[in-house]
């Protein structure tokens, strides 16, 4: 089955005690991505790849890590939460070949930094 | 730059009515067009996608929606809703050139209330 996992699905930690979510997907995407969701604000991507060692910021890239060193895995990493990272993340995945194909969401990890 | 505008952060409807929900976009030529769904608590599922050919497209769970050039809008519609449809909905822009053919701009969303 075709699918982007995502763990943990739930954490809360306290600020400045790094941390690291994971991100993999089965269908040999290239492009893979990152966003946060906060009420009202829909969701905003923070960091995006292209391929292997590749990434790039998205909109809100501050206070995230990102790393490519595989296709399949795309861990965003925080090395010094604040609660202003309490978000809903979603990892996203996508073909680069299918243009205009949508994109593959994870279920999600619901962050709270106190 | 790229915007997605939702004007209607909430809307309730009765069961059996039909459902229009507005989604405006910024785009310096005809982009991707995308609507998502998240029911609450979970992930984001794709309804339906545009990026050329026939203006109205049929998604799944009965919902279509309509791109209209002259308008920059793309419209998601259904002509009877049922109470699972209870979610927030989210349209959502992508590029169609460049490096940054992967990235999705989302509006704020439309949450979607059904009453009985």
């Amino acid at each position: 089955e075709a699918q982007v996992t995502q763990n943990p699905r739930y954490l809360i930690t306290v600020t400045g005690k790094k941390l690291t979510v994971t991100c993999s997907q089965n269908m040999n995407h290239e492009y893979m991505s990152w966003y946060r969701q906060d009420p009202g604000l829909g969701l905003r991507q923070i960091y995006y790849s292209m391929n292997v060692e590749v990434t790039d910021k998205g909109d809100v890239p501050e206070g995230y890590k990102v790393s490519r060193k595989e296709k399949r895995n795309f861990p965003l990493i925080l090395e010094s939460p604040s609660p202003n990272q309490t978000s809903l993340y979603f990892c996203a995945s996508k073909s680069s070949r299918d243009r205009g194909l949508g994109s593959y969401f994870g279920p999600g990890t619901r962050l709270t930094v106190t | 730059a790229q915007s997605v505008t939702q004007p209607d952060i909430h809307i309730t409807v009765s069961e059996g009515a039909s459902l229009e929900l507005r989604c405006n976009y910024s785009y310096g030529a005809t982009p991707y067009l995308f609507w998502y769904v998240q029911s609450p608590g979970q992930g984001l599922q794709l309804l339906l996608k545009y990026f050329s050919g026939d203006t109205l497209v049929q998604g799944i769970k009965g919902f279509e929606a309509e791109f209209k050039r002259s308008q920059s809008s793309f419209n998601l519609r259904k002509p009877s809703v049922h109470w699972s449809d209870a979610a927030e909905y989210f349209c959502a822009v992508g590029a169609t050139y460049g490096g940054s053919q992967g990235n999705l701009i989302f509006g704020k969303g439309t949450k979607l209330s059904v009453k009985p």
